[in-house]
């Protein structure tokens, strides 16, 4: 299996400190990409990093991978109580593998941050 | 450019009974993906679809699921003879193209009594 895995399953934090996941996956991947769902509700896109890129960053996310160690972390700085939410990373295969169309998810990691 | 569009948000069905999902892409975007989210767990993906065919079927199970992606119109997830198992969200999500980001639609709860 290629599935992500993701670490920690929870993570509980208080306002303004910073909150990281990270996400492990097994096989070679065209891109990675990390989700938001709120409660309830849909998933959201956050960030997209591919396979020849070591770092991104999008306001107060900053991304990572590291595709010797098959890896990404997923940082959100100065969190604020909206980031609670559930975050998922998702990965995509490479170019004409059987997996290239759909994405892989991880189970995510529940984040809350307390005001 | 509105999002990716689901109906209905919420669907109640009795066991036996056949629940049908539709789903409009992104404007422009030829590529749709189904995927179905359990309680507490991560979303699995079942089928991918481009314009009137299946490219990719591997997560959909073999009975009583149909997907299909007209020339006209949304796309469709048909389930039969539901059955409690089946309850879950079902998401769809559209891209451009296949390498490209994948936005997804607010789902549809199913409930199967």
């Amino acid at each position: 299996s290629q599935q992500g895995e993701e670490d920690p399953q929870a993570l509980s934090i208080q306002e303004g400190e910073n909150a990281t996941m990270n996400c492990s996956y097994k096989t070679s991947i065209n891109n990675l990409q990390w989700y938001r769902q709120n409660s309830g509700r849909g998933l959201v896109h956050l960030i997209l990093i591919r396979s020849n890129e070591r770092e991104k960053h999008s306001g107060r996310l900053r991304v990572t991978l590291d595709t010797s160690k098959k890896s990404s972390s997923l940082l959100i700085t100065a969190s604020r109580a909206a980031d609670t939410a559930s975050y998922f990373c998702a990965i995509r295969g490479l170019a004409g593998g059987t997996s290239y169309g759909k994405l892989t998810f991880g189970q995510g990691t529940i984040l809350t941050v307390h005001p | 450019n509105a999002g990716v569009m689901q109906n209905p948000r919420h669907l109640v069905r009795r066991r036996g009974q056949e629940a049908r999902l539709r789903c409009s892409p992104m404007k422009g975007h030829s590529h749709v993906y189904w995927y179905r989210q359990l309680p507490e767990e991560g979303l699995k993906f079942m089928v991918y679809l481009q314009k009137e065919n299946i490219i990719d079927e591997s997560g959909m199970p073999k009975e009583r699921f149909s997907a299909e992606f007209p020339k006209e119109g949304p796309s469709i997830l048909r389930i039969q003879q539901v059955v409690r198992g089946d309850s879950a969200a079902y998401f769809c999500a559209s891209s451009g193209q296949a390498e490209e980001t994948q936005y997804f639609g607010p789902g549809t709860r199913l409930l199967v009594l």
